[in-house]
């Protein structure tokens, strides 16, 4: 079955720390992929997606996520943090031309200023 | 903001009642759906309709149900409720072709369900 998990369930940081998040997907097909934030109080976003192309995207808010094939990885990257980063974090897959999401559990950032 | 909205925010209901929440898409898209996000979980895929039609479903019982209406606004049901459907329901529109594939889909900001 299709899944997707997340390495880091809850992570702590202080400002200015690098941060990386983990997210491994189990499909050997086509698949897009997805990280989305969830800020304290507020609906889910997108931060960055990955159809095809370029394995390194650039998403908002200077997020990057590299595409793996090989280790069927989706890491979330960020040079340096910031207390706003504070929120939820949510890797999700997508498998080929299915238009369900696969979803991993989540990982919580508390970023300390 | 995305430009879906859904209602109530919140609603407490006991076990065994029926519950109607309702999504007003993204204007211009044709495709709705409805998440379930316990606490500390990622949202599972209830189901999504299409025009209409469903879509595509996750694994939910029958007493999970959905509509579309032709404004593409939606509507889930969830009937005889138990403690565990206690989660936020997150519903999502987007624009999907014929051809199918993924298209980006944007969140609302949730109906927390609470059953007592």
């Amino acid at each position: 079955a299709q899944s997707v998990s997340q390495h880091n369930h809850h992570v702590i940081l202080s400002e200015a720390a690098s941060l990386e998040l983990g997210c491994n997907y189990s499909y050997g097909g086509t698949v897009n992929l997805f990280w989305y934030v969830q800020y304290p109080g507020q609906h889910l976003q997108l931060l960055l997606k990955y159809f095809s192309g370029d394995p390194l995207v650039k998403g908002i808010k200077g997020f990057e996520a590299e595409f793996i094939k090989s280790k069927f990885s989706f890491n979330l990257r960020k040079p340096s943090v910031q207390w706003s980063d504070t929120a939820e974090y949510f890797c999700a897959a997508n498998a080929g031309n299915n238009r369900k999401l696969i979803w991993g559990l989540g990982t919580s950032l508390a970023v300390n200023p | 903001e995305t430009g879906v909205t859904q209602s109530p925010t919140h609603l407490i209901k006991t076990r065994g009642q029926q519950v109607t929440l309702r999504c007003s898409s993204q204007s211009g898209h044709n495709t709705v759906s409805w998440y379930q996000q316990a606490l500390g979980q990622g949202p599972q895929f209830i189901f999504q309709y299409y025009r209409e039609e469903e879509n595509g479903r996750g694994n939910f019982p029958p007493r999970f149900s959905g509509l579309q209406f032709p404004n593409y606004s939606s509507e889930l049901n969830v009937n005889a409720l138990e403690l565990d459907d206690s989660a936020l329901y997150l519903c999502a529109s987007s624009l999907a072709g014929l051809a199918g594939g993924y298209n980006e889909q944007f969140f609302g900001p949730g109906t927390r369900l609470t059953v007592l």
